[in-house]
């Protein structure tokens, strides 16, 4: 069976320092990849999508990042961080035009 | 732990009709319930977010409604249109998030 882990669960982080989130997928190959972000009081949003490795395509301009090195691992980054940044991040997997799977979320606090 | 449920699992109507989507809930200690539409091969589209002291939301012919103390909220389409027809998720936000287990919805033309 497939499964999706991402962690870390909780982060808190300065303002101005890096960031690095990681998702991996098992059971399953080549699957579509999403990561989404729910700032506070706001509904999620989607930030990346991929369809292939190397294949990363953003949906809303931000100081934010994703790689996808590996078939299942997708990565969200970030040089330095903003408080706006602040928020629950979640990844997500799907075969092609089938449903999507999320991992348990990010809760990231910026100091 | 939280438990979301979506009924029904699957909805089919004639385009014009009004419809309405179930979304319920065990732990009423939310800070937020969110529904989302899933179109195949794309990412979740937030349509309505109601905060927990909220009691409706509304946006064009979609209105979101929540009992908090009931653990229950709806989400009402009006006047349903073909390019209404997709998966509908509602999502309660706690500790994490806790998605429900969708309602597919299709309107025929």
């Amino acid at each position: 069976s497939q499964t999706i882990h991402q962690w870390p669960a909780t982060l808190v982080q300065p303002v101005g320092s890096p960031l690095s989130l990681e998702c991996t997928v098992e059971g399953t190959s080549n699957p579509n990849l999403y990561w989404y972000r729910q700032a506070a009081g706001r509904g999620l949003q989607l930030l990346f999508y991929s369809v292939g490795i190397g294949q990363i395509s953003s949906e809303v301009p931000q100081n934010l990042s994703a790689s996808r090195p590996q078939d299942r691992q997708f990565i969200l980054s970030s040089k330095k961080l903003l408080l706006s940044d602040s928020g629950f991040y979640l990844c997500a997997w799907s075969a092609y035009d089938q449903p999507q799977h999320f991992g348990d979320g990010t809760r990231l606090s910026i100091l | 732990k939280q438990e979301v449920t979506q009924i029904p699992a699957a909805l089919s109507v004639p385009e014009g009709e009004n419809l309405v989507l179930n979304c319920s809930f065990t732990d009423s200690a939310i800070y937020n319930l969110q529904w989302f539409r899933q179109d195949p091969g794309k990412g979740l589209t937030s349509l309505l977010l109601i905060q927990s002291s909220q009691r409706e939301q509304t946006s064009g012919r979609l209105n979101a409604s929540l009992d908090k103390s009931s653990g229950r909220s709806t989400l009402y389409i009006a006047a349903s249109q073909p390019g209404d027809s997709a998966t509908y998720l509602c999502a309660v936000t706690g500790n994490q998030f806790y998605f429900g287990t969708g309602t597919s919805l299709t309107v025929i033309p």
